[in-house]
């Protein structure tokens, strides 16, 4: 069964700085995936990562996947005030898309 | 067009009740998910249904039980209420589910029913 565990849990980081959070997971998968949630809010799907060495990027974010290594990167460039929120990473559960995340990174971004 | 919506919002209940959570997925969705997410952790896989049948069920007790009727909307039931399964319980919708190794697709989520055991 997939475990995936993240770092750091707690990130607290001044704006225009750059960071990245980690993400490891215990046995081989084909893809990965990431998502942000606000206080009290859901799930906002943010980048799905399809194969070895895949990277995306969507704003101040990029994604990055090295299934050999059981590694994901989220790299945070230039913080702002508005990342500031909760980071899962999420891998298959087993076959399809059910997922398996891990505890979530929380980031604030002081001004 | 609407996303995955879910009732009721919140939800207070005793020891030993009975709740059921209910689910509508994005509209040709076919496939529904429901997770639990404790405080402070990540969400953790209850069941997923496709097509009316179970297609993946996690590590929860008979208490928790799910189906999925005709027109793709999904309740989850759980007995016994312990206090332990106050959480946020989120249900998310994708088009086709489990369709076998490399299925990528992403699981769009809803707002979260959040439940508390007293």
């Amino acid at each position: 069964e997939l475990k995936v565990e993240q770092n750091p849990l707690f990130l607290s980081m001044q704006e225009g700085k750059n960071y990245t959070i980690y993400c490891n997971y215990s046995t081989t998968s084909d893809r990965l995936y990431w998502y942000r949630q606000d206080p009290g809010k859901s799930l906002e799907s943010l980048f799905v990562l399809l194969s070895n060495g895949a990277v995306k990027q969507e704003g101040r974010l990029m994604a990055s996947l090295d299934t050999k290594a059981r590694l994901s990167t989220l790299h945070i460039t230039a913080a702002v005030h508005d990342l500031s929120a909760t980071y899962f990473c999420a891998g298959p559960h087993n076959a399809g898309n059910m997922l398996t995340f891990g505890g979530g990174t929380r980031l604030m971004v002081k001004p | 067009d609407a996303g995955v919506t879910q009732s009721p919002t919140h939800l207070i209940k005793t020891r030993g009740q009975h709740v059921t959570l209910r689910c509508s997925p994005i509209s040709g969705h076919k496939s529904v998910s429901w997770y639990q997410q404790v405080l402070g952790q990540g969400p953790q896989f209850i069941f997923q249904y496709y097509e009316k049948e179970e297609r993946g069920r996690g590590n929860f007790p008979d208490r928790f039980s799910a189906r999925q009727f005709p027109n793709y909307s999904s309740e989850l039931n759980v007995n016994a209420l312990l206090l332990g399964d106050s959480a946020l319980y989120l249900c998310a919708s994708s088009l086709l589910g489990t369709s076998g190794r490399g299925s990528v697709e992403t699981q769009y989520f809803g707002p979260g029913t959040r439940l508390l055991v007293l």
